[in-house]
């Protein structure tokens, strides 16, 4: 069955402290691993799309990448205004539109 | 606003009771899709929509569950006879068919059953 696990659950940094975040996956056949960032009581807000094996994403202090097993969510030099859970997700096999979500990272940056 | 929108933001309703949430998708996009989430979960998939055909419907989802989306714009929700294992946050999103997984997502409507 495909599966994304997220570690670690929870993770405290202060400002500036860079750190990563870690998706591990099983699925046959991958059609595309997406990272989203999600604060309290909002819905989910796309960050990455990672296709193959080697491929690198960067958005501001974000840098996505991808493993045949594993995406790591890199953040660098971070800033209270990081915290937020973020989530990765993939497509399940075949033609399915179903994203399958992790249950995300919950991340805060103390200043 | 040219975002997905949700509503209602809250319902509390007692159980049994049946409830209906409406979502607005941004106008181009002609994936919809919904999905629930409980404290500390992932989003879950419910069901998906291109255009007016509904494609995809979760084995999770119970008859009590039903999604439509007429003439493919919005689309209603509804939940019948609700049990309190039906609080949840109800999520919508939309996607453009170039941009397959990049999901578009509403603020959700959060959805209390007593």
């Amino acid at each position: 069955e495909d599966q994304v696990t997220q570690s670690p659950e929870a993770l405290r940094l202060q400002e500036g402290e860079s750190s990563s975040l870690n998706c591990s996956y099983t699925v046959s056949g991958l059609r595309g691993l997406f990272w989203y960032r999600q604060d309290p009581g909002k819905g989910p807000e796309f960050l990455f799309t990672l296709y193959s094996a080697g491929e690198e994403k960067e958005k501001e202090r974000l840098k996505a990448t991808l493993t045949k097993k594993e995406s790591f969510l890199h953040i660098t030099a971070p800033k209270p205004e990081d915290s937020a859970t973020y989530l990765c997700a993939l497509f399940t096999q075949g033609g399915s539109e179903k994203l399958v979500f992790g249950k995300g990272t919950k991340l805060t940056v103390n200043p | 606003d040219t975002g997905v929108s949700q509503d209602p933001r809250h319902k509390i309703t007692k159980r049994g009771q049946n409830v209906t949430f409406r979502c607005d998708p941004i106008s181009e996009h002609n994936r919809l899709y919904w999905y629930r989430q409980t404290l500390g979960q992932g989003p879950e998939f419910l069901t998906y929509f291109q255009n007016e055909a509904q494609l995809e419907k979760s084995r999770l989802l119970s008859d009590r569950f039903s999604a439509e989306r007429p003439k493919g714009s919005f689309s209603t929700l509804e939940i019948q006879r609700t049990e309190q294992g039906d609080s949840a946050m109800y999520l919508c999103a939309s996607s453009s068919p170039t941009s397959s997984g990049e999901l578009f997502f509403g603020e959700g409507s959060r959805l209390t059953v007593l």
